[in-house]
C-alpha cells in the first residue's frame, strides 16, 4: 500500500499567509525530502532531512526524530512565487533502496 | 554543481512505437532513476540503477525497459506506446543509494497519438 500520504491535497492561501504541509509515513523512514514542482514542471529540491529540523529563508522542515514517521513543511509570509505543487519523498528505513513519494499538495497563493 | 539533461524535451509517438528516452548527469552520481509522473498525481519508480550495468525495477517497470550504458546516462524505453497515454518521465540522480538527496532533470512529455 501507499507509504506516503501528504495533505492537504490542494491549499489557498492570501500573500502574507502562514501554512503547514504535511506528509505522514505508514513505515519507519530513513530520510524525507521536499521538492517544489514548478508550473513548468521542473522538481526543484528544497529540503533532505535525515532528522531533526532545516530552516531556509522562510521555509522550515521538521521530521519527527523519535517515530520518523511524518514530517512537515511551514511556509512563512506566503509570496506569490510559492506557488506550486509541494512533493514529499521518503526512503523506508527497512528494505530496499526505493525513495516514495507522495501525491503532492498543490499550493496557491493568492494576491 | 551539475546538471542533469534529459532528452527529448517533448515526444509524440504512435500506438504501438517503441520509444526511447535518454538521461545525462554529470554530478558523477552512482544512482540513477527513471520516475513517470501523471498529470496532477505524484511521481512513481519505474527503474533504477545503483551503477553502471546495473538494473533495478520499481512499481512500474512493466511495459519499460532500461539501459545504465556508463555512469553517466540512464536510458528507458517504452515498449510499446498505448493510445492516448500522456505523461512526463523524470530522470532522477543521487550520489549512493542511502539517504542521499535527489536531484531532477527537466522531464520528457510524453503524448502518444
Amino acid at each position: 500500500g501507499d507509504q506516503v500520504e501528504q495533505s492537504p491535497s490542494a491549499l489557498s492561501l492570501h500573500e502574507g499567509t502562514d501554512s503547514a504541509l504535511r506528509c505522514n509515513f505508514t513505515t519507519t523512514m530513513r530520510s524525507v525530502q521536499w521538492f517544489r514542482q514548478n508550473s513548468r514542471g521542473s522538481l526543484i529540491s528544497l529540503f533532505y532531512l535525515a532528522s531533526g529540523t532545516k530552516e531556509n529563508g522562510r521555509l522550515k522542515s521538521a521530521f519527527d526524530s523519535k517515530e520518523r514517521r511524518y514530517s512537515t513543511l511551514h511556509i512563512r509570509d506566503a509570496q506569490l512565487e510559492d506557488s506550486g505543487t509541494y512533493f514529499c519523498a521518503a526512503e523506508a528505513y527497512y528494505g530496499n533502496e526505493k525513495i516514495t513519494f507522495g501525491a503532492g499538495t498543490k499550493l496557491t497563493i493568492k494576491p | 554543481g551539475g546538471i542533469i539533461t534529459q532528452t527529448p524535451k517533448f515526444l509524440i509517438g504512435q500506438e504501438g512505437q517503441k520509444l526511447t528516452l535518454k538521461c545525462q548527469q554529470n554530478f558523477n552520481h552512482d544512482t540513477m532513476y527513471w520516475y513517470r509522473q501523471d498529470s496532477g498525481k505524484g511521481l512513481r519508480l519505474i527503474y533504477y540503477s545503483i551503477t553502471e550495468n546495473d538494473l533495478q525495477k520499481g512499481d512500474l517497470s512493466e511495459g519499460y525497459d532500461a539501459s545504465r550504458e556508463k555512469k553517466s546516462s540512464f536510458s528507458l524505453t517504452v515498449t510499446s506506446a498505448q493510445k492516448n497515454e500522456m505523461a512526463v518521465f523524470l530522470c532522477a540522480s543521487s550520489m549512493g543509494t542511502y539517504n542521499e538527496r535527489l536531484f531532477f532533470g527537466h522531464g520528457t512529455k510524453l503524448s502518444v497519438l
